[in-house]
């Protein structure tokens, strides 16, 4: 069995300020990690994935994720927040090929402060 | 690449009506196709499972009868529901998996049903 805890529904950081959303999975296997953006009243688009390559995973619109083992974690991170993140983030974990059911976080809305 | 498109983005049905949504990968073939249903503000639950050719793996707790799912080639999977009611009001998307980057589910952009 698999599952995702994303702590912290509703995460606000001011403009230009670095951005941290936390992600942590349960796996009985070794993972497949994903973060996803959804913007309102639209589907998902990937971020980025972790799929046993690097741990240190670079996205799309400046991301990246850090997959550690010993954490049990994959947490999101931006250097410096845009206002066009303002988003609600997922992230998902999966059992990895062959079986590429995701299990979905509860997300994470962030808000950006002008 | 690896776009997937989904129509109607909405619907207004009356209640005890059929509707139908398509999901479609656009520049890949899609093997296995998934539909999810989303509540506002809540996650995404994965309601079945489909591959192209074959019958829907259908999660727990989710009528088959109800929603009705086709695969029937490798670029379109489609949704209907049937005898809606307005409990099945909700936003439904639909996820696509090809034989490319496998482990990745791109998805679409969502259609929002509203059942009166």
């Amino acid at each position: 069995a698999q599952s995702v805890t994303q702590l912290g529904s509703h995460v606000s950081v001011s403009e230009g300020a670095l951005v941290l959303l936390r992600c942590n999975y349960s796996s009985s296997v070794p993972p497949y990690l994903f973060w996803y953006v959804q913007y309102p009243n639209q589907g998902l688009q990937l971020l980025l994935k972790y799929t046993s390559a690097a741990t240190l995973v670079k996205g799309i619109n400046g991301f990246e994720a850090e997959f550690k083992k010993s954490e049990t974690s994959f947490h999101l991170t931006k250097p410096s927040a845009h206002m066009s993140d303002a988003a609600e983030y997922f992230c998902a974990v999966s059992e990895g090929f062959g079986n590429e059911k995701l299990t979905f976080g509860t997300g994470t809305r962030l808000t950006i402060i002008p | 690449g690896a776009v997937v498109s989904q129509h109607p983005s909405r619907v207004i049905c009356k209640s005890g009506t059929s509707v139908k949504i398509e999901c479609r990968s656009l520049d890949f073939q899609a093997t296995t196709m998934f539909w999810y249903r989303q509540f506002p503000k809540q996650s995404l639950m994965l309601m079945a499972t489909s591959n192209e050719g074959s019958k829907a793996t259908y999660e727990q707790g989710v009528e088959k009868d109800k929603f009705l799912i086709n695969h029937a080639s490798l670029t379109l999977s489609t949704l209907t529901v049937t005898s809606a009611h307005p409990e099945d009001s909700s936003f439904y998307i639909c996820s696509a998996r090809g034989d490319r980057y496998q482990e990745t589910q791109y998805f679409g952009p969502g259609t929002r049903l509203l059942v009166l």
